[in-house]
């Protein structure tokens, strides 16, 4: 399973943009890239899942540079409900993922 | 459509005890997956069942096992608990194929007193 590193925490302000990079060196050709969020106490929600280039939902979008060593989650006009941690998982989506420390990301008002 | 649901969301046992820890995937998901997250550890996969076999297994003790049943609803049982166990047990569920997102339940609390 390839490696993922992302920044430990990040603090933004409400309406603000957060943009949260992902870096996955050594991701394969079969790999997704998958993004979780996750509140305390609670199971991870899947927030957007690409392959390559751009994808976008109503949550959030996610940009894949052409080599797909590196992924961007971005999430516009963050909310004090936006405070969670943020997880990057690289492979295939629906086989034993496995969860780094994640992005705690916190917005204050 | 519902999501993931488990039961019982909490659970305070005493070591040695045993639990059973149960999970109803989504409608039309065949595939199960548990999971263990500690502060310590993060989040770990313990299992995953499909069509009521083991397809894989994590790197857990013998003390935790599964099974799933032919309606993909999943049962979770950890034997002669100790206090390391105390954790939050988490269950996906996806349709069947390994490119298939995993969608996660809420979790059981689970306490080792």
């Amino acid at each position: 399973l390839a490696k993922t590193t992302q920044p430990i925490s990040m603090d933004s302000y409400e309406g603000q943009e957060v943009n949260i990079t992902c870096s996955h060196n050594n991701i394969a050709t079969n790999d997704y890239i998958t993004w979780y969020q996750q509140f305390p106490s609670q199971g991870p929600r899947f927030i957007i899942q690409g392959y390559k280039t751009k994808v976008t939902n109503e949550v959030a979008s996610l940009f894949i540079p052409a080599d797909r060593k590196s992924s961007t989650l971005s999430l516009p006009r963050v909310s004090l409900s936006d405070t969670a941690v943020y997880y990057c998982l690289v492979g295939l989506p629906g086989y034993k993922l496995s969860f780094g420390a994640g992005t705690t990301v916190t917005v204050r008002a | 459509k519902a999501g993931v649901t488990q039961t019982p969301r909490y659970l305070i046992k005493t070591r040695g005890q045993q639990v059973t820890l149960s999970c109803s995937p989504i409608s039309g998901h065949r595939s199960v997956s548990w999971y263990q997250q500690t502060p310590g550890q993060g989040l770990q996969f313990l299992f995953e069942y499909f069509s009521e076999t083991q397809r894989n297994k994590g790197n857990f003790p013998g003390r935790f096992s599964g099974r799933q049943f032919s309606n993909s609803r999943s049962e979770m049982n950890v034997s002669t608990l100790e206090l390391g166990d105390s954790a939050l047990y988490l269950c996906a569920s996806s349709l069947w194929r390994d490119t298939d997102t995993q969608y996660f339940g809420p979790g059981t609390r689970l306490t080792v007193l």
